[in-house]
């Protein structure tokens, strides 16, 4: 296991496209968390699943940005008639499911969503 | 609402020096975690250095320490015998609940050799 995987890693798009990201956590993480990263800020929570069930959602996902995780495994962010605002990063983690609060989340390399 | 915040956008160091990259947080609960990430130019973000507020004793881990102060509400990083390879972005996080983390807005440190 190579660690958390994005795909792709830059993807370049026309205003009004819709697009779609893929994940691959790490392999028995029960935890998988999307943030979106702005040039020169810090990661944004969007969403996070445990297992197969997204469990919390940010005001930050409005409802052209859907989320899933089929048999808790691979995740996909899709985006609907992305609009320049769109631009960023988007971050991928998982972490395990432990008993205590330990949270250490590893961070997957990205995919860079320019809308032009 | 929990929020990190990073009051140095940017910090540099000579090399083999050491440095202190500063970060303060607003939350009501008791038992949270404390992290610092890194995240080179271009690469993935990797964790480095975790602290559990029930813990009184500063982490360390290797040439990399904090000062927690809990009751300020400071989490500081600090780092010893700067190093090329420490050239990065440095964000402040907080997580409680075992779930997201909330960022700071990150502090770029330059190392000058």
């Amino acid at each position: 296991d190579t660690g958390v995987s994005q795909d792709p890693r830059h993807k370049i798009t026309k205003r009004g496209q819709n697009v779609t990201f893929r994940c691959d956590p790490i392999s028995e993480h029960n935890r998988l968390y999307w943030y979106r990263q702005t040039l020169g800020q810090g990661p944004e929570f969007l969403t996070y699943f445990q297992n197969e069930a997204q469990l919390e959602k940010s005001r930050l996902l409005s409802d052209r940005f859907s989320a899933e995780r089929p048999k808790g495994s691979f995740s996909t962010l899709e985006i609907q008639r992305t609009e320049q605002g769109d631009s960023a990063m988007y971050l991928c983690a998982s972490s395990p499911l432990t008993s205590g609060l330990n949270t250490e989340a590893f961070f997957g390399q990205g995919t860079r969503l320019t809308v032009v | 609402a929990q929020t990190v915040t990073q009051s140095q956008p940017e910090m540099s160091v000579q090399e083999a020096e050491t440095v202190t990259l500063s970060c303060t947080y607003d939350t009501s609960e008791s038992d949270y975690y404390l992290f610092w990430y890194k995240q080179p130019p271009s690469r993935q973000m990797i964790l480095v250095i975790r602290q559990e507020a029930y813990k009184q004793q500063n982490a360390t881990e290797n040439r990399f320490s904090v000062n927690f102060q809990k009751a300020a509400k400071s989490f500081s990083l600090k780092i010893s015998d700067s190093q090329l390879g420490d050239a990065a972005m440095y964000f402040c996080a907080y997580s409680w609940g075992a779930q997201k983390l909330v960022f700071g807005q990150g502090t770029r440190l330059t190392i000058n050799p």
